[in-house]
């Protein structure tokens, strides 16, 4: 079966500390690989994405996230965390085998203490 | 400001009324999607339309019916829902495969 996964409930950094949200895969062949931000009353927002190229990708507000093929991992990062990054991580993954189907994780809500 | 707007923001409804969800977008996407949400619970699809014909429908209740009038519009038909049906829904559009989502701020729907 195909699924993602965030062994994380919640995520818990001081500000200024780097902070690390996690997603593993599961899916056959190559996926596309998506963080998304949620914060209350709003819909999701995009952060970054893989699709091919360097393993290491740059995305909005500072984040950036790791893609590990032998690990099959998606690691979400920021080297100084906010207050305002406080709110609810989703990693996503789409098969590129034809469709628009999104499988997403259950989701981590990080919590930056002040 | 979202480039996805979803009307109403609110929606109180009984469980014999007819109502619809209403989504808009203007940039050229050719995939959109309904998705429903529970409180803290990644979002469910419910169906896709790509180039406005219906292409994934995940085995939802006949109670909800989508409409894609055009490429810009999305419409979800809400008749006879369940309590359990109250959530979140979004709406969602995308240029490619590939390509990210852009998510609307969602209709907050609450069944009495």
């Amino acid at each position: 079966a195909q699924s993602v996964a965030q062994p994380e409930d919640q995520v818990n950094v001081a500000e200024g500390n780097p902070l690390t949200v996690k997603c593993t895969y599961s899916v056959s062949g190559n996926p596309y690989l998506f963080w998304y931000v949620q914060y209350p009353n709003r819909g999701l927002q995009f952060l970054l994405k893989y699709i091919t190229g360097d393993n290491l990708v740059k995305g909005s507000y500072g984040f950036e996230a790791e893609f590990n093929k032998s690990q099959t991992s998606f690691h979400l990062k920021k080297p100084s965390a906010l207050v305002s990054d406080s709110a609810l991580y989703f990693c996503a993954v789409r098969l590129n085998t034809g469709g628009f189907k999104t499988i997403f994780g259950a989701g981590t809500r990080l919590f930056v203490k002040a | 400001d979202t480039e996805v707007t979803q009307t109403p923001k609110h929606l109180v409804m009984g469980m014999t009324n007819k109502k619809s969800l209403k989504c808009e977008q203007h940039m050229g996407h050719r995939a959109m999607y309904w998705y429903k949400q529970k409180a803290k619970k990644p979002p469910e699809l419910m169906f896709v339309y790509s180039y406005e014909k219906l292409s994934i429908n995940e085995s939802v209740p006949s109670r909800f019916s989508p409409e894609c009038p055009n490429s810009s519009l999305l419409n979800l038909h809400l008749h006879a829902l369940q309590p359990e049906d109250s959530a979140l829904y979004l709406c969602a559009s995308s240029l490619a495969i590939h390509q990210p989502q852009h998510f609307g701020d969602g209709t907050r729907l609450s069944i009495l």
